[in-house]
């Protein structure tokens, strides 16, 4: 059974740089579409970020510029940075795998705030 | 970017009533449409994919409707276990987007 699992720092200053990673289980990362989407407390979701195995990616203009995606197929996992963050970046963040264009499995999520 | 307009923004419902729930979108996305069911401290989860079809292991009781601008998700017989926040969710345009939200409460 594939499950994906999000690591990284939960608190993140003001101005630095966010670093998520997914670490995919009981399956490979290639040939599939792998996607980052963010929930901030209380609201709705907003999807930032997918790349394919072969390290294509494209991006939510509402990030783009600030954002870089990259996938490590040797170590099963992909990552999300997210530079210049502030507090409007306190979100939870969802790894999700896209398969025929459907993000039908998802990490259980990461809560990331952004505080000095 | 699409813009998707979920109505209404909480249903209050009793076990065993009908609900039906509205995703609109600002144009036309065929069919590229997909619910997601979210519960507290929980990921979303699938329910239907390109307006009609279930996603694997969703009860019969879900249904999906609907094709250019106008979805509706229908659960026929409400359980205990459907309370919680739906979300449409539009794949025919990149941004992907997804609607506000609809939460389903218990009356």
């Amino acid at each position: 059974q594939v499950q994906l699992q999000e690591s990284g720092p939960r608190l993140v200053k003001p101005s630095e740089t966010l670093s998520l990673t997914c670490t995919v289980s009981g399956g490979s990362v290639d040939n599939y579409f792998w996607s980052w989407v963010r929930q901030p407390a209380g609201k709705g979701l907003e999807w930032i970020a997918r790349i394919y195995s072969s390290g294509s990616a494209n991006y939510n203009p509402s990030v783009a510029g600030r954002i870089t995606m990259s996938i490590d197929t040797s170590k099963n996992q992909f990552s999300l940075n997210l530079r210049s963050v502030t507090a409007a970046d306190t979100a939870i963040y969802f790894c999700a795998r896209e398969s025929n264009y459907i993000w039908r499995l998802w990490g259980q999520g990461i809560l990331v705030t952004v505080s000095s | 970017e699409i813009v998707l307009t979920q109505s209404p923004a909480t249903l209050s419902l009793s076990p065993g009533e009908r609900a039906a729930l509205s995703c609109r979108a600002s144009q036309s996305i065929s069919t590229d449409l997909s619910w997601f069911q979210q519960k507290p401290g929980q990921a979303p989860r699938l329910v239907i994919y390109d307006s009609f079809n279930r996603a694997s292991g969703i009860p019969a009781r879900f249904s999906g409707s609907g094709s250019g601008t106008d979805f509706t998700l229908t659960i026929s017989s409400l359980e205990p276990e459907d309370f919680a926040v739906y979300y449409c969710q539009q794949r025919s345009q990149w941004p992907r987007t997804f609607g506000q939200g609809t939460k389903v409460e218990i009356k």
